[in-house]
């Protein structure tokens, strides 16, 4: 396995509060990303990251906010959770960006209630 | 606006018979076009992937098949094997840019 680690790994949170999930990888790859994994929806890019401090929007980044202030590190922050972020989220990485390979972490699953 | 369209949902096949998956894309820009295959509990990983410059490729048992006039793609499990059972999720790719998803077909493999 690509040497991708998210954590934490199962979290259960109350409507509103703040909640902050952490990929770390150490293949010093330039791309980072962050998915959403929902039935009938399969994965949906939330925010990517094509190098330090330098991130993007994707398709559904409302009420998500991304930081990178280290190649390792790609923090995604729900701001104020809400129960549509019930979800199971996947980070992955690739050396050349879109067109080419990414390397999923084992996925972190986000319970909203 | 969903640019990759991907079917069946689910797909029940007989052990050695051939699982068939289909993608279809929209933005002819696309030029990456992999499969992944995902167990339950784990991240997707990378199965197979084909460019635009050649109209099959096959590793093994899986084979992609690509018809870019018609703007579709497709994934051949031959001989399928319970272990096969699984999520198969196809993407597409421009550039440097992201990679588009389709919507996942859950194969299941019977005896």
């Amino acid at each position: 396995d690509a040497g991708i680690t998210q954590s934490p790994r199962h979290k259960v949170t109350e409507t509103g509060t703040p909640v902050t999930l952490r990929c770390h990888q150490t293949e010093n790859h330039r791309y980072m990303y962050w998915y959403r994994q929902d039935p009938g929806h399969g994965l949906r890019l939330i925010h990517y990251s094509y190098g330090v401090k330098d991130t993007d929007k994707g398709e559904v980044s409302d009420g998500y906010s991304v930081s990178r202030s280290k190649t390792e590190d790609f923090l995604l922050t729900l701001e104020s959770a809400t129960s549509s972020q019930t979800s199971v989220y996947f980070c992955a990485i690739s050396e050349l960006g879109g067109a080419y390979e990414q390397y999923f972490g084992p996925g972190t699953r986000l319970t909203v209630t | 606006q969903q640019q990759v369209k991907q079917s069946p949902q689910s797909l029940i096949v007989q052990k050695g018979g051939i699982s068939i998956i289909n993608c279809a894309y929209e933005n002819t820009a696309f030029d990456y076009f992999p499969w992944y295959q995902q167990f339950p509990g784990k991240g997707p990983a990378l199965l197979i992937a084909i460019r635009p410059d050649v109209s099959e490729k096959k590793e093994g048992r899986f084979t992609i098949s690509f018809n870019k006039s018609a703007k579709q793609f497709s994934l051949h499990i031959m001989d399928s094997q319970p272990g096969d059972s699984a999520t198969y999720f196809c993407a597409a790719g421009e550039g440097n840019e992201k990679l588009t998803f389709g919507t996942g077909t859950r194969l299941t493999i019977i005896p």
